[in-house]
């Protein structure tokens, strides 16, 4: 069976401080890879997708980057992170064609 | 850009109700899908639907797939209190580079013991 992994689960930093996201998968191949935040109480918002290795494309321009150096691993960076920043970071998996996304248990960044 | 309007924003019912809310659009889907997220957790997948008109059940859950290819429905029958949390309907538009979703604002359940 699949399973989708999130690292850290929670995260405090500092404004103007960098971050790492890490999402990986297990049990799949080539699976379609998303980034979304969910601010509190609200709905989720696509960040970046990916199709495969170092194909990364971003649907909302931002102080946010993501890169997929192996096919089941997809991270999320930030050289200078800002108050904004802050909220509930969201990794998702698709079968390539397939409707379903699986999404992961989340990151949640505060910013201070 | 493609926007779900889902209703209702919140419910407030007591353990043991029917709860029913509906999302619709603008566009035609290809493919429908409803996920349950409970506080600080990912969303979890309920049910997917493929077909216009589908009429699909997962337990105490029932949703379909409208036949306009607009809009969908979420039932869920005889409430629990482990039922409260939002669910948030999806949708895929067909010819979609990298299977993107388009989601609803979701719905707030809160269940009264």
């Amino acid at each position: 069976s699949q399973t989708i992994h999130q690292w850290p689960a929670t995260l405090v930093q500092p404004v103007g401080s960098p971050l790492s996201l890490e999402c990986t998968v297990e049990g799949t191949s080539n699976p379609n890879l998303y980034w979304y935040r969910q601010a509190a109480g609200r709905g989720l918002q696509l960040l970046f997708y990916s199709v495969g290795i170092g194909q990364i494309s971003s649907e909302v321009p931002q102080n946010l980057s993501a890169s997929r150096p192996q096919d089941r691993q997809f991270i999320l960076s930030s050289k200078k992170l800002l108050l904004s920043d802050s909220g509930f970071y969201l990794c998702a998996w698709a079968r390539t064609l397939e409707g379903a996304q699986y999404f992961g248990p989340g990151t949640r960044l505060l910013v201070l | 850009g493609q926007q779900l309007n889902q209703s209702p924003q919140s419910m407030f019912i007591q353990e043991g109700e029917d709860v029913s809310m509906n999302c619709t659009s603008s566009s035609i889907f290809n493919t429908w899908l409803w996920y349950k997220q409970d506080p600080g957790e990912g969303p979890v997948l309920l049910i997917a639907l493929y077909k216009a008109g589908e009429l699909t059940s997962n337990g105490r859950l029932t949703a379909q797939f409208g036949i306009t290819r607009k809009d969908s429905f979420l039932n869920i029958s005889a409430s629990i209190p482990s039922d409260v949390g939002i669910y948030f309907c999806a949708g895929q538009l067909s010819n979609n580079a990298g299977n993107m979703l388009t989601f609803g604002g979701g719905t707030r359940l809160m269940v009264k013991p």
